[in-house]
């Protein structure tokens, strides 16, 4: 069966530091990887999406991909108490749109 | 550009009723997939259409079903309803079938409780 495994948290951490966020999967033929946050209450909202190995900048958004390691993870530098929500990792297989979720690590940033 | 939109709401329904959820894609996006939210399991895939055809299915029993119009609008059907069907049901669409480089993009959902 394939599985994509998150922390469920919650992760504390301070208002203005880095929240480091990660995610492993079983299929190694993953193809695109993808973080979500979810608010409580709210529909799941893209926040990065990477394809190949390294990172990838957004903002004060990182994913980092390494394939070889089955691993991705996301940095949220700066953190807001805004940004507290629960963050989903879905991995793509390759067929179609289909994407595997992790259960998600709650965030909390406090001020 | 308006996102993608599903309705209704939110739903009470009974047991061994049957429900029907609308969904209406982002404008020019072909791909409709729809997902289950329950806070066992999470996010769950059950079936993704594209040119009026299902694509791809997740496992999930036969009461469960949805159709694609030429308009790309959705709709999915559970019959026979379950308590256990209870979960938010969350529709996304996306510009291609392809999975890499078109990431899905989710509606508000709609939330079914069944007593």
């Amino acid at each position: 069966q394939k599985e994509v495994e998150q922390n469920s948290g919650p992760l504390s951490v301070p208002e203005g530091a880095i929240a480091s966020l990660n995610c492993t999967y079983s299929d190694r033929g993953s193809q695109s990887f993808f973080w979500y946050r979810q608010y409580s209450g709210k529909s799941p909202e893209l926040i990065m999406s990477i394809y190949s190995n390294g990172d990838k900048e957004d903002g004060r958004f990182t994913a980092q991909l390494n394939k070889a390691s089955q691993y991705v993870s996301l940095l949220i530098r700066d953190s807001q108490p805004s940004d507290s929500a629960t963050y989903l990792c879905a991995v793509n297989e390759g067929a179609g749109n289909m994407l595997t979720f992790g259960g998600g690590t709650r965030l909390m940033v406090k001020p | 550009k308006a996102g993608v939109t599903q309705t209704p709401r939110y739903l009470i329904k009974t047991r061994g009723q049957q429900v029907t959820l609308s969904c209406s894609p982002i404008s020019g996006h072909r791909s409709v997939s729809w997902y289950q939210q329950t806070p066992g399991q999470g996010l769950q895939f059950l079936f993704e259409y594209f040119s009026e055809t299902q694509r791809n299915k997740g496992n999930f029993p036969g009461r469960f079903s949805g159709r694609q119009f030429s308009n790309s609008r959705s709709e999915m059907n559970v019959s026979t309803l379950e308590l256990g069907d209870s979960a938010l049901y969350l529709c996304a669409s996306s510009f291609t079938l392809r999975g890499d480089n078109s990431p899905l993009h989710f509606g508000n959902g709609t939330r079914l409780t069944v007593t």
